[in-house]
């Protein structure tokens, strides 16, 4: 079963603006991380964001967590084409022990030049 | 320093059929994941392995074997395909860490359709 899930599904912008994307889980989770897929490639990590943080910045990417309304949020500002991709939200919970992830079913962001 | 690579990229089987997936991590990581996409679904895990000679289930295992006989490699294999087993298989590998905070690294990926 699915952890979390992401909206939108889709989201098309124009170059230059913001792209915000929305990931909800269910389980109590000791990180939270983003991934980008390019089509027809495989997953790139972009960002982790531990349980006890509430907002992480990395380059023009901002991810926040809120435990208690298990959500997460990723802002890619000032996009670029080359951000066109889909992003996918997974988190891991249990400790180190194996480190699995759930993965939510992602968002194609789509930026027009 | 190559990653995560797997082999082969494309494959086409007929229903019945078997076939080994090969994945090579270099970067020395303790535990490795096979996955499956299928559209709309996100990534779902099918095994994983903890360590040299060490398999568990995952999620979605039906139909699926791995062995991991050498650290580097961590073998998926189809001993009977079946047409709904026709998706995209990713491989990823990550260290281990006692706090678990650590990101996964992906293959680009095998893609297998079962005719």
């Amino acid at each position: 079963s699915q952890q979390g899930e992401e909206d939108p599904q889709a989201l098309s912008i124009q170059e230059g603006e913001n792209a915000t994307m929305n990931c909800s889980y269910k389980t109590s989770i000791n990180n939270l991380q983003w991934y980008r897929q390019n089509s027809g490639r495989g997953l790139v990590h972009l960002i982790l964001i531990r349980s006890n943080e509430r907002e992480k910045h990395s380059g023009r990417l901002r991810v926040t967590l809120d435990t208690s309304k298990k959500s997460s949020s990723l802002l890619i500002t000032a996009s670029r084409a080359a951000d066109t991709a889909s992003y996918f939200c997974a988190t891991s919970s249990g400790g180190g022990a194996t480190n699995k992830l759930i993965f939510g079913t992602g968002t194609l962001l789509a930026v027009q030049p | 320093n190559a990653g995560v690579t797997q082999t082969p990229k494309f494959r086409v089987l007929k229903t019945g059929q078997s076939m080994t997936l090969l994945c090579a991590q270099d970067m020395n990581h303790e535990y490795m994941y096979w996955y499956r996409q299928d559209p709309g679904m996100g990534l779902r895990l099918i095994h994983y392995s903890v360590g040299e000679g060490t398999t568990a289930k995952g999620e979605v295992p039906d139909g699926y074997n791995v062995s991991r006989l050498k650290k580097q490699n961590f073998l998926l294999g189809l001993e009977s395909a079946a047409p709904s087993q026709t998706s995209v298989y990713f491989c990823a590998s990550t260290k281990k860490v006692g706090s678990g905070n650590q990101p996964q690294h992906f293959g680009d990926g095998t893609r297998l359709s079962i005719l």
